[in-house]
């Protein structure tokens, strides 16, 4: 079976600091990567996709990917209040236009 | 990115009826997807639906408990039928935007009594 692998937390991180997601997968063919945010009540809001090996830097937000160790990691720089939320690692396993497997999500605390 | 409509937004049904949502997106997409998010659980997709074509299911979900249609490339509904309180669940639609990149409507939160 197809799996992807978070943490569940809470992870609390202090204002201003780093915060680190982590999520591994098992299918080694997996092709592409999501990063996903969804507050409590609200659907899935997409942060950042990463394909290939290495770091991809948007605003505060960094996805690391190594295939090798098929790990994919976010970090969330100057981490505030309103990064409080459940962070969802998602993969697509096929490749191509296809569906997501998700993770069960890590939940963010940032505290003030 | 596309934006992407529900209806209805939530529901409270009796069990052994039938509910079907409605997804409307603002541009024709190729790939529209069904997800379902259990109370405290992740998501689970359900089906890919295509245009012009039968929805392709994922393992563990039926077409005749969960018929799909999708007439065009901004429309499809999926339908929740024979409902028990199993199915009390967030349903989610999703759109590729041509990019691999797949964004979501706001949901339709179900509960089955």
């Amino acid at each position: 079976q197809k799996e992807v692998e978070q943490n569940s937390g809470p992870l609390s991180v202090p204002e201003g600091a780093i915060a680190s997601l982590n999520c591994t997968y098992s299918d080694r063919g997996s092709q592409s990567f999501f990063w996903y945010r969804q507050y409590s009540g609200k659907s899935p809001e997409l942060i950042m996709f990463i394909y290939s090996n290495g770091d991809k830097e948007d605003g505060r937000f960094t996805a690391q990917l190594n295939k090798a160790s098929q790990y994919v990691s976010l970090l969330i720089r100057d981490s505030q209040p309103s990064d409080s939320a459940t962070y969802l690692c998602a993969v697509n396993i096929r490749g191509g236009a296809d569906g997501l497997t998700f993770g069960k999500g890590t939940h963010l605390i940032i505290q003030p | 990115s596309a934006v992407i409509s529900q209806k209805p937004s939530r529901d409270i049904c009796q069990r052994g009826t039938s509910l079907t949502i409605q997804c409307q997106v603002d541009s024709q997409v190729t790939m529209m997807f069904w997800y379902r998010q259990q109370p405290g659980q992740s998501l689970t997709l359900i089906a890919t639906a295509n245009q012009g074509s039968e929805a392709t299911y994922e393992s563990g979900f039926v077409i005749d408990k969960f018929p799909i249609s999708r007439p065009n490339l901004t429309f499809s509904t999926l339908t929740v039928s024979n409902m028990s309180p199993e199915d009390s669940s967030i349903y989610l639609c999703s759109v590729d935007d041509g990019v691999d990149e797949q964004y979501f409507g706001p949901g339709t939160r179900l509960t089955v009594t």
